[in-house]
């Protein structure tokens, strides 16, 4: 098992404040999803990345993917209430059940108005 | 990408008891995954469900406690058998979906409370 590990584990923000969230790994990967789970609902994918260095944008969030394929980062810009959720990061490889998802602990987001 | 449901939501059941979990994907997919969300915890993969074969289960799961059927491809079940409390977690089942890169898409989970 390839473990990604995930800070801050924890972070409480006021609305409009920017964020950092950091995904990393000794392993290298395929490819790096980042999902957003809100309370009772199952995990919604916001993006793939690839390629080493790949920058993608959704709207106020950035994620980059590292040169190295090994570590990720997503960046919240003004944040919102409705940005507050738990944040996963998953690195996905071939291993021997097939290509599979290995998750990290996530990070927990409170933006308060 | 693909529409996911699961049965049902959530359940509260007793101990000793068993409990299947229903996935049903608008779409036909080879892969589907079952999951388990620990309270406060991320995701852990319990087995992968392949149509036609036997589940491939993740080290800490057996199938006596977790039996899987996939009998079609767009729908699979998950059983939690014997439950004790520690098995209250939320289940999640995913699909693969695959458009040039490797993707899953979750369901919206199941909730189980074991008393």
């Amino acid at each position: 098992t390839q473990l990604l590990e995930q800070s801050p584990q924890f972070l409480s923000i006021q609305e409009g404040e920017n964020l950092t969230v950091y995904c990393n790994s000794s392993s290298v990967f395929s490819s790096l999803q980042w999902y957003r789970q809100e309370p009772g609902e199952g995990p919604v994918l916001l993006v793939t990345v690839v390629t080493g260095g790949e920058v993608k944008k959704l709207k106020r969030l950035t994620f980059q993917f590292g040169d190295a394929r090994k570590d990720s980062s997503l960046h919240i810009t003004a944040a919102q209430p409705g940005d507050t959720g738990l944040y996963l990061c998953a690195g996905g490889a071939l291993g021997d059940s097939g290509y599979a998802l290995n998750f990290g602990k996530g990070t927990s987001l409170l933006v308060t108005p | 990408s693909a529409v996911i449901s699961q049965k049902p939501s959530r359940d509260i059941c007793q101990r000793g008891t068993s409990l299947t979990i229903q996935c049903q994907v608008d779409s036909q997919v080879t892969m589907m995954f079952w999951y388990r969300q620990q309270p406060g915890q991320s995701l852990t993969l319990i087995a992968t469900a392949n149509q036609g074969s036997e589940a491939t289960y993740e080290s800490g799961f057996v199938i006596d406690k977790f039996p899987i059927s996939r009998p079609n491809l767009t729908f699979s079940t998950l059983t939690v058998s014997n439950m004790s409390p520690e098995d209250s977690s939320i289940y999640l089942c995913s699909v693969e979906w695959d458009r040039g890169i490797y993707e899953q898409f979750f369901g919206p989970g199941t909730r189980l409370t074991v008393l």
